[in-house]
């Protein structure tokens, strides 16, 4: 299994600025996934990361919002722009492997 | 796009009773099930999955079923424990592990 870690485990943010959640996995992989999770809530796709292309963003979830860096086959990163307290949620990456999907542990932001 | 309905939303059961969680999908492309558990404060684990090849999947006390012709798989747990106490939340994806529509969760309580 993928051993994937991310940065910051959570953090408090006021209303407007960005914050930048780091993710680090201990192999390489094709895709990195970005999800959602609202308190109490599912997991929702955000985008794609591949390496050395854009990322492939789902249906309401914009570049502008959520730019996403792929450098290498190992590493990633989701920005959360402007952020306003509906932004407010875990950020958690993912990836696949051939034995299924492996979550990191998250980023919870809370935004005031 | 993909649709996975779940229920129920919260189940009770005795310990030592079995535990029967449904979900149905809505796209006939969908062929990878899986099924995470999520504890309180942590990452969702994998915990048991289903291509659409197969019918049955058994893993000790877990089984998942699927039922490509109505579009509904479900899981179950025999002999609860309360260390089975989690959200269980089932997917659906095609072809693609790591891009995967959740279902709305099921908040398991097994009662000692």
């Amino acid at each position: 299994s993928a051993v994937i870690s991310q940065k910051p485990s959570r953090d408090i943010c006021q209303r407007g600025t960005s914050l930048t959640i780091q993710c680090q996995v201990d192999s390489q992989v094709t895709m990195m996934f970005w999800y959602r999770q609202q308190p109490g809530q599912s997991l929702t796709l955000i985008a794609t990361a591949n390496q050395g292309s854009e990322a492939t963003y789902e249906s309401g979830f914009v570049i502008d919002k959520f730019p996403i860096s792929r450098p290498n086959l190992t590493f990633s990163t989701l920005t959360v722009s402007n952020m306003s307290p509906e932004d407010s949620s875990i950020y958690l990456c993912s990836v696949e492997s051939a034995h299924g999907q492996y979550f990191g542990p998250g980023t919870r932001l809370t935004v005031t | 796009g993909e649709n996975v309905e779940q229920h129920p939303s919260t189940l009770s059961v005795q310990e030592g009773d079995s535990a029967v969680i449904k979900c149905t999908y809505s796209d006939s492309a969908s062929n990878y099930f899986p099924w995470y558990k999520q504890e309180l404060g942590k990452r969702p684990q994998l915990i048991i999955d289903i291509r659409s090849n197969v019918g049955e999947k058994k893993d000790q006390r877990i089984a998942v079923t699927l039922n490509k012709t109505a579009k509904h798989f479900s899981l179950h747990i025999t002999e609860t424990q309360p260390e089975d106490s989690a959200v269980y939340f089932c997917a659906a994806s095609m072809n693609n592990a790591g891009k995967s529509t959740f279902g709305d969760g099921t908040t398991l309580t097994v009662k000692p």
